[in-house]
């Protein structure tokens, strides 16, 4: 069954230093990636999706993330971060030839951003 | 301007009650979720729906009901059987047949059991 891995629960950083979250999936085919956002009592919000092409994903608040099919991993990477990146951020993942088209979600992580 | 609303934002329930909770979209989407949300766990398939009259179970389906009687609307019901419904609920929705597209949110509903 596919899964997606978010080894770390928690990542402080501070204001404008560069961040990188972490996110694996097992899979021995294709699939579309996705990283999300979460502001605290909030719904998730979009950043950014891999589906094929450019390895190098960017997203929206000057986010982007790296598809590396060898490592079977998609991390988030920010140069620097700011007060207001303070959220939960989940990564995504979707079998395009699963059938029940059902998305399967990593754990999260929190990332504090701290003056 | 499209999305999806979910009420009440806050809910409020004694032991041995059911309740529902609401979700409503106009983005012409034919796919439907319904997510738990509890710290620590991500988000954990409840039931989804890819066409109207017809939902599949998810992963923790037991003490939950839904129904899809319009495209619009997916509610959810908290059933007195869920041993611990005390979460955050997330509904979301995509197009059917798209599996390249993401999922869009609502806000959420907040449960507690007093």
């Amino acid at each position: 069954a596919q899964s997606v891995t978010q080894l770390d629960s928690q990542v402080p950083v501070f204001e404008e230093a560069p961040v990188e979250l972490r996110c694996n999936y097992s899979s021995s085919v294709s699939v579309y990636l996705f990283w999300y956002v979460q502001y605290p009592n909030q719904g998730l919000q979009l950043l950014l999706k891999y589906l094929s092409g450019s390895t190098l994903v960017k997203g929206i608040n000057g986010f982007e993330a790296e598809f590396n099919k060898s490592q079977t991993s998609f991390h988030l990477r920010k140069p620097s971060v700011h007060i207001s990146d303070t959220a939960e951020y989940f990564c995504a993942v979707r079998s395009p030839g699963s059938g029940t088209y059902k998305y399967i979600f990593g754990t999260g992580t929190r990332l504090k951003v701290l003056a | 301007d499209g999305g999806i609303t979910q009420s009440p934002k806050y809910l409020f329930r004694k032991e041995g009650q059911n309740v529902t909770l609401s979700c409503e979209q106009n983005l012409n989407h034919d796919a439907m979720y319904w997510y738990r949300q509890d710290p620590g766990q991500g988000l954990r398939l409840i039931y989804y729906s890819q066409i109207v009259n017809d939902f599949q179970k998810g992963d923790i389906a037991e003490g939950y009901s839904v129904s899809r009687e319009k495209k619009e609307s997916f509610p959810l019901t908290v059933t007195s059987a869920q041993k611990n419904p005390t979460a955050f609920y997330l509904c979301a929705s995509s197009r059917q047949g798209a599996p390249r597209d993401e999922q869009f949110f609502g806000p959420g509903t907040r449960l507690t059991v007093l």
